[in-house]
């Protein structure tokens, strides 16, 4: 395991349906972090766990949206009932447990949504 | 309002020209800042990671300032290649609470031709 992967690597669906993300961390990584990125901006947080414990979520997570990672190892996003808003890239990363500010942060290579 | 301004939002330049991407911030309290490239289509690769107590940092071709007086930082690209074409995003952690939070900037696209 050499990086994050993410699955699937687009998406394209109609508006109303619900998708699922997933994304497979760094093995031994206790961190977790999903963000939204649309075209010409920097990435949005979205949410992060600490192992299985989702510790924040952004007030851009609204009800639609759910993220878990049961087992502390991968984890999915789901997106319920989608709008053409939706439609982003949507990125996950991963960070070892370090004390301090300067864990750094590895990317997957994101998902890309279209919402028709 | 903690915020990352980045300039200019896109840039041209020939092969084996160099280059400076500015960054602007507003983020307090300040942990440390790095600069990231990004690929289209794909994640962000960190470049750099500086300290406030940093004010220069290298990787390769690209060399990052700090001025924490200032708030402001620079990443300086030397004898550009073709595949130095991309994203360049600038990005600051704050401390808030018991956890840190990275405050992306917009990026700054950067084309370079033969």
């Amino acid at each position: 395991d050499t990086g994050v992967s993410q699955d699937p690597r687009h998406k394209i669906t109609k508006r109303g349906q619900n998708v699922t993300f997933r994304c497979d961390p760094i093995s031994e990584h206790n961190r977790l972090y999903w963000y939204r990125q649309t075209l010409g901006q920097g990435p949005e947080f979205l949410t992060y766990f600490q192992n299985e414990a989702q510790l924040e979520k952004s007030r851009l997570l609204s009800d639609r949206f759910s993220a878990e990672r049961p087992k502390g190892s991968f984890s999915t996003l789901e997106i319920q009932r989608t709008e053409q808003g939706d439609s982003a890239m949507y990125l996950c990363a991963s960070s070892p447990d370090l004390a301090g500010g300067l864990r750094e942060q590895f990317f997957g290579p994101g998902t890309r949504l279209t919402v028709l | 309002k903690n915020q990352v301004e980045q300039s200019p939002q896109s840039l041209i330049i020939l092969e084996g020209k160099n280059c400076t991407l500015q960054c602007n911030y507003t983020v307090s309290p300040f942990s440390n800042l790095r600069w990231y490239k990004q690929d289209t289509g794909r994640g962000p690769v960190s470049l750099t990671i500086m300290t406030f107590s940093e004010n220069t940092k290298s990787n390769g071709r690209y060399t990052a300032t700090l001025d924490a007086d200032t708030k402001q930082s620079s990443l300086h690209i030397t004898a550009s290649q073709l595949s130095d074409s991309a994203s360049y995003i600038c990005v600051v952690s704050a401390r808030m609470d018991s956890s840190y939070k990275l405050i992306f900037g917009s990026g700054t696209r950067l084309l370079v031709r033969p």
